[in-house]
């Protein structure tokens, strides 16, 4: 059963534009959300979270939009560029000794063209 | 600070073998997990330890397992390696004083089981 989906396995965007990730969960004991950019053979970076407490969150050129009614989240990256190319992972925790067990989507692949 | 790091970041085994994979937190981080990422999984939660305890495990057979150090590094071992255990072994630090919180990453150990 996979709690975290990521129904978009690629996307292309121009240089420029605003890039959209969507991911939908089906546990409503999540209650923390993270967004991790990835590189093959190497470790997911982390880019932006938001608490179930909050419906969005900005940081520079990222936004994370929650909507917890629909168990949906979003990021938005505006302006996207060439270096935004990546694998890009959305992950769920619940709460007490859950919060260290990340659930992860099974990624969506951006390509940023210039 | 220094990010987390994880020895070695490549090993060749054969099945059969065992192997130990090793972790070194963010400092100050007192919870290290584990996760597994290979092409037909995903990402996946291998275990949790928090103060020399594990706190959380998901659904890997017991070969699998870890332990924590007094100054929270972390080690994995799988024993009797099998074909389908070759994949990125990640480990990730987070400081758990709270319930919401990021989890960081290492560059990961590439393991190839022959």
């Amino acid at each position: 059963d996979q709690q975290v989906k990521q129904n978009s396995p690629s996307l292309s965007v121009q240089e420029g534009r605003i890039s959209i990730l969507n991911c939908d969960y089906t546990n409503s004991m999540f209650d923390y959300f993270l967004w991790y950019k990835k590189y093959p053979a190497e470790g997911p970076t982390f880019l932006i979270s938001i608490s179930s407490i909050k419906d969005k969150n900005e940081d520079g050129r990222f936004t994370v939009f929650l909507n917890k009614s629909a168990k949906h989240l979003s990021l938005h990256i505006v302006p996207s560029q060439p270096g935004d190319s990546a694998v890009y992972f959305c992950a769920a925790s619940g709460l007490g000794h859950q919060g260290g067990k990340l659930i992860f989507g099974q990624g969506t692949e951006l390509s940023v063209k210039p | 600070k220094a990010g987390v790091t994880q020895t070695p970041r490549y090993l060749i085994k054969t099945r059969g073998q065992q192997v130990t994979l090793s972790c070194s937190p963010i400092s100050g981080h007192r919870s290290v997990s584990w996760y597994q990422q290979t092409p037909g999984q995903g990402l996946q939660f291998l275990f949790e330890y928090f103060s020399e305890t594990q706190r959380n495990k998901g659904n890997f057979p017991g070969r699998f397992s870890g332990r924590q150090f007094s100054n929270s590094r972390s080690e994995m071992n799988v024993s009797t390696l099998e074909l389908g255990d070759s994949a990125l072994y990640l480990c990730a630090s987070s400081p758990r004083t709270s319930g919401q919180e990021t989890q960081y990453f290492g560059p990961g150990t590439r393991l190839l089981v022959l």
